[in-house]
């Protein structure tokens, strides 16, 4: 359903700090995940996926873990920069649409 | 990576004026095109689903009358927002759907700043 919001919810680590963003998805039969980053004023950016017949995918300081039995998706990123502040989403696919989590706020201090 | 643009990235109108915005996949073709509506500090709300070539599949809640879409080409769906109102005001993101490796993935457009006066 809609998604009702005044406030998204923040995430702040300190530069250098690993950042671990969670979402949860809502639908079993989704096959498909992808997490997006969304900077202010732009489109999501894909930055990494995973299928659901893995529970763990790598990436270029990014790390995407599944937990299929509690619905639970996280995303990690290591030594994290002043450029990965953003607004982070997660998206399931139960079908051939995708359906977005909330939406964590990424806030990178030096 | 593949590139999907938009325009206008901003359009500002009058209340009751129609807009269209256009949505490009520029390096390659896709099949199918969706179009998404996304409020101020809120997620990505789908709005309806485009294939080329027929008719556009709308979510609930959306009204088709209102929100035209037209999925010419492989490469081009356009979005006419028809008598538009304040609330229509919002960002409009497009994606396009490459089918590649047997897997699909959407790549969103940077998306279009729609002001309704």
């Amino acid at each position: 359903g809609e998604s009702v919001g005044l406030h998204l919810p923040t995430l702040s680590v300190q530069e250098g700090d690993n950042s671990i963003i969670n979402c949860a998805y809502s639908n079993s039969a989704s096959d498909y995940f992808i997490w997006y980053k969304q900077e202010s004023g732009k489109g999501p950016q894909f930055i990494i996926d995973i299928r659901s017949n893995m529970d763990k995918r790598q990436g270029q300081r990014v790390t995407v873990l599944l937990n299929k039995t509690v619905k639970h998706l996280s995303l990690q990123i290591a030594a994290t920069q002043p450029g990965d502040s953003a607004v982070y989403f997660c998206a399931e696919r139960p079908t051939d649409k995708l359906i977005f989590g909330t939406g964590t706020r990424l806030q990178v201090f030096p | 990576g593949a590139v999907v643009s938009q325009h206008p990235s901003r359009v500002i109108c009058k209340s009751g004026t129609s807009v269209k915005i256009e949505c490009r996949s520029l390096d390659f073709q896709a099949t199918t095109m969706f179009w998404y509506r996304q409020f101020p500090k809120q997620s990505l709300m789908l709005m309806a689903t485009s294939n080329e070539g027929s008719k556009a599949t709308y979510e609930q809640g959306v009204e088709k009358d209102k929100f035209l879409i037209n999925h010419a080409s492989l490469t081009l769906s356009t979005l006419t927002v028809t008598s538009a109102h304040p609330e229509d005001s919002s960002f409009y993101i497009c994606s396009a759907s490459l089918l590649a490796g047997g897997s699909d993935t959407q790549y969103f457009g940077p998306g279009t700043r729609l002001t309704v006066l």
